[in-house]
């Protein structure tokens, strides 16, 4: 059961285009969220986070979109740039589930020159 | 701030063999240290969390008595993998936060590789 799902695996973006990258996830009790970027065997970077009590939280470069009806998030990256070719990570958590996360599976971005 | 440490980053080891991972937060007490194995090209899977001074608390599915987990103190904690086998071969990674529900701040994870 995936309760955290980013479905589109892979995406390729000119630079200084946007990137926008999903995640759908079905557990109404998740109430804090975030992204994180990911090279290959290293661990994950802390992107950007967003509570439920809100839907839109923005921080340089990058802005998460919460859309709580719909159980659907979004990060935007404007102007994408090379160096931010990578695994991009959502996760959700909930306070009744001791604020453990549960990660999605993963979009791998590609930002072409 | 806000960095995790990891060590080793790399081990191969014999089957049958234990291997002990250490995870530190170099700057800040860790209320909780989280562990997690990504197989490849798959996401990040929690199996287990850890409070300084409790037991740890496992995921489903993951047993306890093969990745012993020890919160010794508010920056340490180690991941014992147990009579490994070749299967336990995975990426492990720690994370650690101040206080829930603060952000989880990651290691740069341990390739293990048992032969």
């Amino acid at each position: 059961d995936q309760q955290v799902k980013q479905n589109s695996p892979s995406l390729s973006v000119q630079e200084g285009r946007i990137s926008i990258l999903n995640c759908d996830y079905t557990n109404s009790m998740f109430d804090y969220f975030l992204w994180y970027k990911k090279y290959p065997a290293e661990g994950p970077t802390f992107l950007i986070s967003i509570s439920s009590i809100k839907d839109k939280n923005e921080d340089g470069r990058f802005t998460v979109f919460l859309n709580k009806s719909a159980k659907h998030l979004s990060l935007h990256i404007v102007p994408s740039q090379p160096g931010d070719s990578a695994v991009y990570f959502c996760a959700a958590s909930a306070a009744s589930g001791t604020y453990k996360y549960i990660f999605g599976t993963g979009t791998r971005l590609k930002v072409l020159a | 701030g806000a960095v995790v440490s990891q060590h080793p980053s790399w081990v191969i080891c014999k089957s049958g063999t234990s291997v002990k991972i250490e995870c530190r937060s170099l700057d800040f007490q860790a209320t909780t240290m989280f562990w997690y194995r990504q197989f490849p090209k798959q996401s990040l899977m929690l199996m287990a969390t850890s409070n300084e001074g409790s037991k740890a608390t496992y995921e489903q599915g993951v047993e306890k008595d093969k990745f012993l987990i020890n919160h010794a103190s508010l920056t340490l904690s180690t991941l014992t993998v147990t009579s490994a086998h070749p299967e336990d071969s995975s990426f492990y990674i720690c994370s650690a936060s101040r206080e829930t529900p603060e952000t989880q701040y990651f290691g740069p994870g341990t390739r293990l590789l048992v032969l």
